[in-house]
């Protein structure tokens, strides 16, 4: 069974700060996701990852994918109290285009 | 902007109780999915459709969980009888085919079972 281990699970921060999540599997992933969730309402897509070691940027956000493709790290500058949510990354295993989702970290920014 | 809808939000039911969630997907889109997002955790995949197919429900459980999706647009999932562990965010999404790898989500709808 394939799983997906994000760290942390919880993290409270000021306003302004840096901060990276992790997502990270013992099988090689095909290609990755990072969605966000906000309470009451469904994930929404940030990003899709597929080639080892490719990063993409979207405004504050830098996503990474590891070289070896197990692992994903998105990284957050100056955060504001809007980034508030639940970050989880999906994992596809095989090829088949049907993602696997970690159990997601809980960000809370404070103004 | 093109969403998928859900119906109902929110659904209160006593256990043994038979529930129903409807999906409606953004027009167009090929592939349906829905998920059970349990509080704390990702979304589970339940059942995914290629319009009106069944494509992978190797992770709905039949003795009490069914979902159709007759003329392969909109789409219901039925439970029963309903228990007290099916108490969950039950989430659908669709995408424009099975190897477009960009899903689209409803809102969700909560189930709590009594």
């Amino acid at each position: 069974t394939q799983l997906l281990e994000q760290s942390p699970q919880f993290l409270s921060i000021q306003e302004g700060e840096n901060l990276t999540v992790y997502c990270n599997s013992s099988s090689v992933f095909s290609s990755l996701q990072w969605y966000r969730q906000e309470p009451g309402e469904g994930p929404v897509l940030l990003v899709t990852v597929v080639t080892g070691g490719e990063v993409k940027k979207l405004k504050r956000l830098t996503f990474q994918f590891g070289d070896a493709r197990k692992d994903s790290s998105l990284h957050i500058t100056a955060a504001q109290p809007g980034d508030t949510g639940l970050y989880l990354c999906a994992g596809d295993f095989s090829g088949t285009y049907k993602y696997i989702f970690g159990t997601g970290t809980r960000l809370k920014v404070l103004a | 902007e093109a969403e998928v809808a859900q119906s109902p939000r929110y659904k209160i039911t006593e256990k043994s109780q038979a529930v129903a969630f409807w999906c409606d997907p953004i027009s167009g889109h090929a592939t349906l999915y829905w998920y059970r997002q349990i509080l704390g955790q990702g979304p589970e995949l339940l059942v995914q459709f290629q319009d009106e197919s069944v494509v992978d429900d190797s992770q709905l459980p039949k003795d009490r969980f069914s979902a159709e999706r007759l003329k392969g647009v909109d789409s219901t999932l039925k439970i029963q009888p309903a228990e007290l562990g099916d108490s969950a965010m039950y989430l659908c999404a669709s995408s424009r085919g099975i190897e477009n790898n960009e899903q689209f989500f409803g809102p969700g709808t909560r189930l709590t079972v009594l």
